[in-house]
């Protein structure tokens, strides 16, 4: 089965520095997303993306995240100024319809310690 | 407030024994779709069903089985004859007609089959 790809699994940052996460999602879907699960904690919805813009967010994204499709494969999560909160697994996802019955199709996740 | 809640934390099992996991879900909405996703120790979260709010046939696929009660609000996943290759935590999902392909996720129930 086609798989979704994150990089990198582990990210290790100070405080108050940029991170970027990477993620290439299964080649034919249109529709991206970000999910976040602090540790021990449920899994959430971050951001979805669509035809080059965001199509919804939570309130968890604020100014301080910013995704991006740099090219034809990857599907980019940018926290400009990190904190101690953050530190979370970050999951990518992607689906083909977007649409509300459809399954998504996650990564192994990139888990960010905040330090 | 929850919309997705499973109250189970922590669930360890001996081997051979069936187990049910729990997930009660609140939505408004007429038309919405459960689904439950595994995480195994690496990490990714992988499919394992969906079901849409008119259809609440049970189903069963091999080990597995779903029972969805609208009375009751809840899509309940039992593991017959569990195996410690089901050692994993597993989330409960939920995603509505009117927000599209955002999934609300449960807290997850973390599974350990001890041999």
């Amino acid at each position: 089965e086609p798989e979704v790809t994150q990089t990198p699994s582990h990210q290790v940052t100070q405080m108050g520095q940029e991170v970027i996460l990477r993620c290439v999602p299964i080649s034919n879907h249109l529709y991206f997303y970000w999910y976040r699960q602090i540790l021990g904690q449920k899994v959430e919805f971050l951001v979805s993306f669509y035809n080059n813009e965001i199509s919804e967010k939570s309130e968890i994204f604020d100014d301080q995240f910013s995704v991006e499709r740099p090219d034809g494969s990857n599907f980019t999560l940018k926290i400009r100024s990190t904190k101690l909160e953050d530190s979370a697994m970050y999951f990518c996802a992607s689906s083909q319809q977007g649409v509300a019955n459809e399954k998504l199709f996650f990564g192994s996740g990139t888990q960010l310690s905040v330090l | 407030a929850q919309k997705v809640t499973q109250a189970q934390t922590e669930i360890s099992v001996v081997e051979k024994e069936d187990v049910t996991l729990d997930c009660v879900y609140e939505t408004r909405d007429t038309t919405y779709y459960l689904f439950w996703y595994k995480q195994p120790p690496s990490g990714e979260l992988v499919f394992l069903i969906r079901r849409n709010s008119f259809d609440e046939q049970n189903e069963i696929s091999g080990r597995y089985s779903w029972n969805f009660q609208k009375s009751t609000s809840s899509f309940n996943f039992t593991i017959t004859a569990s195996q410690v290759v089901d050692s994993a935590v597993y989330f409960c999902a939920l995603s509505e007609a009117t927000t599209g392909n955002q999934f609300y996720f449960g807290t997850g129930t973390s599974l350990t089959v001890i041999p």
